[in-house]
């Protein structure tokens, strides 16, 4: 089946330090990617999303590139801060028309910006 | 405001007790979802709602059944049945079958008295 697979957490840098999240994947097929982002005690939102392969998903200054040669969409960003700490889920959507279409998420990664 | 409304945030079960979970959206979606999610284990699909009148069973639904009478709610109810609910449950709801994006709701942390 289709599965996820992301970094294990949790990951503590520095503020202003580069961040990289790894997320690989698993399908059959050409799934859409996405990465959402949980604060504490909350839900899940969506942060960005590509669709097909070599789309960049960006937004609030983080990245991802859907690469289908290596089946990964890692996150990215140049300058973390400390209001980046949360929970970061990587996930994929096959749309099967009848069947089950919700998500399948990774496990999640766990980032501490400390000032 | 639109968005997805959970209730309680907390809640207790005491054993052999059938407790439920309130969700709620005014998006106008055709399509909710509970999801568990347990420490280091990432979210798992309990139900799914593509439309009012129909559910389908996800990855976990043993110890759980839902409902989805009108358009707006999506509760679910956890049975005596399931014997691990200790858990945060999150309520998601998708708009048209080529809108991607899930919107969530803040959750509900239900713990074992």
């Amino acid at each position: 089946g289709d599965s996820v697979t992301q970094m294990e957490g949790p990951v503590t840098l520095s503020e202003e330090a580069f961040l990289t999240i790894n997320c690989t994947y698993t399908a059959t097929g050409y799934p859409s990617l996405f990465w959402y982002v949980q604060y504490p005690g909350e839900g899940l939102q969506l942060l960005l999303k590509a669709t097909k392969a070599d789309d960049k998903g960006s937004n609030k200054g983080f990245e991802a590139t859907y690469r289908k040669e290596t089946t990964s969409f890692h996150l990215e960003k140049g300058s973390v801060q400390v209001s980046d700490s949360a929970v970061y889920f990587c996930a994929l959507r096959m749309y099967s028309g009848g069947g089950a279409d919700g998500l399948t998420f990774g496990k999640g990664t766990h980032l501490i910006i400390q000032p | 405001d639109g968005g997805i409304t959970q209730s309680p945030k907390y809640l207790f079960r005491k054993e052999g007790q059938n407790v439920t979970l309130s969700c709620e959206q005014n998006l106008n979606h055709d399509a909710m979802y509970w999801y568990r999610q347990d420490p280091g284990q990432g979210l798992r699909l309990i139900y799914y709602s593509q439309i009012v009148n129909d559910f389908q069973k996800g990855d976990i639904a043993e110890g759980y059944s839902v409902s989805r009478e009108k358009k707006e709610s999506f509760p679910l109810t956890v049975t005596s049945a399931q014997k691990n609910p200790t858990a945060f449950y999150l309520c998601a709801s998708r708009g048209g079958a080529t809108n991607e994006k899930l919107f969530f709701g803040s959750g509900t942390q239900l713990s074992v008295l």
